[in-house]
């Protein structure tokens, strides 16, 4: 099972502030890594997948990197309502999910 | 546009069974295929497993494997999550998704399930 480890375990940032959020992989999944944003009492909304591809209605402000085993997400000015928890997941063998990233208000 | 309607909160005790739905509407339901994913209170996210409501093709997390049971029903459009003895330790929110190549792009709104005696 690939293990997807995420950091920090929590971001304390004010509004207008930049996030980069991290997602290492316990071995490569070339670009099959997609972020996830997830607010509380609702589902998860789709970001990122492939890595760098922003889902369909997501902001610009959203964007990420990475390939092989390291990858980011940043979030280049926050916005109230992007505080909430981020989850990176693969698809490369099976599909896990990483522990996830709360990005809180400072 | 898919959309995912999944069945209501559920409230059972311990050795019960249950099998909650998720309904897709809007769009070709049958031919993507449609996950299932935990989160226990105040955890992340846990892939179940997957099935292709065209044919019946299911796959497991081994974590999940013998555990519950993934079917569909495609003249409905609903897939189904199942379980013949429930735990204490099932006690979660579960959710629907379609999954795209490597994503999940759409979700249910989820269904909790409380198992206590």
């Amino acid at each position: 099972e690939i293990v997807l480890t995420q950091s920090p375990a929590t971001l304390s940032l004010s509004p207008g502030e930049s996030a980069t959020l991290s997602c290492r992989a316990s071995q490569s999944v070339s670009n099959y890594l997609a972020w996830y944003q997830q607010k509380p009492g609702q589902a998860p909304r789709l970001l990122i997948y492939d890595a760098s591809n922003r889902a369909t209605g997501i902001p610009a402000r959203f964007s990420g990197s990475g390939s092989g085993t390291d990858f980011t997400l940043t979030i280049s000015s926050l916005e109230p309502e992007d505080f909430a928890v981020y989850y990176c997941q693969q698809r490369s063998n099976w599909v896990t999910f990483g522990g996830g990233t709360k990005v809180e208000i400072k | 546009e898919l959309q995912l309607v999944q069945s209501g909160a559920e409230v059972k005790k311990p050795g019960e069974s249950l099998k909650i739905s998720c309904k897709g509407s809007g769009d070709t339901f049958n031919t993507y295929w449609i996950a299932w994913v935990r989160q226990m209170p105040g955890k992340g996210l846990e892939w179940m497993g997957i099935i292709y409501p065209g044919d019946s093709d299911t796959r497991y997390s081994p974590s999940f494997q013998g555990q519950v049971t993934i079917s569909a029903d495609k003249s409905i459009n609903t897939a189904y999550l199942q379980w013949s003895s429930l735990k204490a330790s099932d006690t979660a929110m579960y959710y629907c998704a379609r999954q795209v190549a490597s994503a999940f792009d759409v979700w249910g709104q989820g269904t909790m399930v409380t198992v206590s005696s």
